[in-house]
């Protein structure tokens, strides 16, 4: 079945650093790809949807500034969290559905954001 | 807007049966999923369910959907230590450029 990949799994950063995290479908094309962002414990949260070649789509309560989203191509789409601090500490998920077929969505691994 | 509720834990012994269960609100709703995940894991799908259907089966999972009451249901046969962790479902339409909206999760605890 159709992969998303995501990388890094984990990283640890210092606060004022900056962290991209990347997204990949593997065999499949994405017009529109999804951030989640999972606190310990709970549900996940949409942050913003991701749309190829256009602006993303945030959620409310999400800063745009802050969490950068770039989807230049249709099987890569990248979250960048800039000047990060130790409340961005959290599990980040990113999604693609398959636009044809099933519309099944698919999940990357998950990325474990350490701001130190 | 579009809400999906669950219990948020469920303790069952080895070899029972478990039932999770679901409700959401949007009736448009085209998708149902139910996905696994593991402590420090990302999301496993385990099932889907088109809304035009009321039972799937596969192997062990048996997702039952009554649609009237939009309530979705997982029950997994003989369930096993290895299937201890949180469940989540979720909702969407059809269209593949929206995004899915997860319940809070069910965290499954399995009793040797």
């Amino acid at each position: 079945g159709a992969v998303v990949s995501q990388h890094p799994s984990r990283v640890i950063c210092k606060s004022g650093t900056s962290v991209k995290i990347e997204c990949r479908s593997l065999d499949f094309q994405a017009t529109t790809m999804f951030w989640y962002r999972q606190f310990p414990k709970q549900s996940l949260m949409l942050m913003a949807t991701s749309n190829e070649g256009s602006k993303a789509t945030y959620e409310q309560g999400v800063e745009k500034d802050k969490f950068l989203i770039n989807h230049a191509s249709l099987t890569l789409s990248t979250l960048t969290v800039t000047s990060a601090h130790p409340e961005d500490s959290s599990f980040y998920i990113c999604s693609a559905r398959e636009t044809q077929g099933t519309g099944e969505a698919f999940f990357g691994q998950g990325t474990r954001l350490t701001v130190v | 807007g579009e809400d999906v509720e669950q219990s948020l834990f469920l303790s069952v012994r080895e070899g029972d049966s478990s039932v999770i269960n679901c409700t959401y609100t949007d009736s448009s709703s085209t998708y149902l999923y139910w996905y696994k995940q593991e402590p420090g894991a990302g999301l496993q799908l385990l099932t889907y369910i088109f809304s035009n259907m009321d039972m799937k089966q596969d192997q062990r999972l048996t997702v039952l959907l009554n649609k009237k009451d939009k309530h979705l249901s997982l029950r997994i046969a003989d369930t096993q230590t290895g299937d201890s962790a949180i469940y989540f479902c979720a909702e969407t339409l059809f269209s593949g450029n929206t995004p899915l909206v997860f319940g809070k999760g069910t965290r499954l605890s399995v009793i040797a």
